[in-house]
């Protein structure tokens, strides 16, 4: 059983572009969120999608925005790209009427140079 | 808002030694408490959980007791090993199921010399 599955693992961009980050959840799970670690940092909330639409957020700024997909993978996008979103990007799926217990992946480290 | 507290690191041990990382929380009502650990390039790996007071979360030797009096979640083991040596995070969701809002602290890096 594939665990929750990202990709890239690494990326390096200019200031300015665009990202796209993806994740495949867990099989069976239905629910994906997103969460930004920062170097040295504890993992920050950025949303949660469930059944293809944003859930819940986080206090990030409108140029993160992400997509839900009929299968249940989704999308991370952020715009306009600041040295300052430089981070490790985790996704974490669970089951929205299940007991609570996220499982994460391994990360999309993103360098913004 | 919710927030999460932890001993700062980086804590370093020898083998064998007694290992306590302390975590206090804010929350309103009644959180669901968690321990997750980060090894080196990996993503994060749920290590135990509490989902009301006076619960006791323990898995691979690790244990912690959920506080409420103390607002605190603290984390223990009697006898550290080498493959110990990690990041651990404390974290809380307000929310019983699987759609929780986890919110961390800031880790704490452990590293065990034989």
């Amino acid at each position: 059983d594939a665990g929750v599955t990202q990709s890239p693992t690494h990326l390096i961009k200019t200031r300015g572009q665009q990202v796209t980050l993806r994740c495949s959840p867990k099989s069976g799970h239905d629910t994906v969120s997103w969460y930004q670690q920062a170097l040295g940092q504890g993992p920050q909330f950025i949303f949660q999608y469930y059944e293809e639409e944003e859930r819940q957020r986080g206090n990030f700024p409108d140029r993160f925005s992400g997509h839900q997909f009929p299968n249940y993978s989704s999308e991370l996008n952020v715009n306009a790209l600041l040295l300052g979103d430089s981070a490790l990007y985790l996704c974490a799926s669970s089951l929205a009427e299940g007991p609570g217990k996220a499982f994460f992946g391994q990360g999309t480290r993103l360098t913004v140079v | 808002g919710n927030s999460v507290t932890q001993m700062e690191g980086p804590v370093t041990l020898s083998e064998e030694a007694f290992l306590t990382i302390n975590c206090t929380y804010t929350a309103t009502g009644y959180p669901s408490l968690f321990w997750y650990v980060q090894y080196p390039g990996e993503g994060l790996q749920l290590l135990l959980k509490a989902t009301k007071a006076d619960d006791k979360g323990s898995n691979k030797g690790f244990e912690a007791t959920y506080r409420k009096e103390t607002t605190s979640f603290h984390l223990e083991k009697g006898s550290v090993q080498v493959s110990d040596s990690a990041v651990y995070f404390c974290a809380l969701s307000d929310q019983d199921f699987g759609n929780e809002k986890l919110t961390f602290g800031t880790g704490t890096r452990l590293t065990i010399i034989p």
